[in-house]
């Protein structure tokens, strides 16, 4: 079964810091690859998706991941980080073959203005 | 973009009472539905998925004579929390999958009192 890691349980960064989160997947197969950002008190939302091509995805409100197969990894980033990105960030997978989507543990991110 | 609703939107109930929460896509029928359930800080569980017509798959670990689920119609799933109690207080997120795509909704907050 799949399974999803995120290593970085809390990040905490300035404004206009340059952010990084790790994403690491188990899975031998074709995959999906998502990444979700869950503000305080909100719902989840979709910051980005890879399901095939270009390895390199651009999502909403400036984050971007990549995916490198060989690594199992689809790292979030963004070059430059604001207050208002506070919030806990979840990496998904989902094998293509089926259905549901696994998440993992989450990250939560601190940003100090 | 598709939406998925949830009603309610939170719950409070006495212990042992049994609650049930919609989950409805708005805009499109969706044949697969997920239940997840997100403690506090915490990720999303996967519970159980949900077809249309037939009867849901379980996670290991989710007892489903508890988390009754009712997948009616393809627009519809149900999943009724029996003879609730205080550990069952969470936040229960349904989601609705529209190939490849998979939309998740505001989610529903209960508290067993």
């Amino acid at each position: 079964a799949q399974s999803v890691s995120q290593h970085n349980h809390h990040v905490i960064l300035s404004e206009a810091a340059s952010l990084e989160l790790g994403c690491n997947y188990s899975y031998g197969g074709t995959v999906n690859l998502f990444w979700y950002v869950q503000y305080p008190g909100q719902h989840l939302q979709l910051l980005l998706k890879y399901f095939s091509g270009d390895p390199l995805v651009k999502g909403i409100k400036g984050f971007e991941a990549e995916f490198i197969k060989s690594k199992f990894s689809f790292n979030l980033r963004k070059p430059s980080v604001q207050w208002s990105d506070t919030a806990e960030y979840f990496c998904a997978v989902r094998d293509s073959s089926a259905s549901k989507i696994i998440f993992g543990s989450g990250t939560r991110l601190s940003i100090r203005p | 973009g598709a939406v998925v609703s949830q009603h309610p939107s939170w719950v409070i109930c006495k212990s042992g009472t049994s609650v049930k929460i919609e989950c409805r896509s708005l805009d499109f029928q969706a044949t697969t539905m997920f239940w997840y359930r997100q403690f506090p800080k915490q990720s999303l569980m996967l519970m159980a998925t949900s077809n249309e017509g037939s009867k849901a798959t379980y996670e290991q670990g989710v007892e489903k004579d508890k988390f009754l689920i009712n997948h009616a119609s393809l627009t519809l799933s149900t999943l009724t929390v029996t003879s609730a109690h205080p550990e069952d207080s969470s936040f229960y997120i349904c989601s609705a999958r529209d190939p490849p795509e998979q939309y998740f909704g505001p989610g529903t907050r209960l508290t067993v009192t």
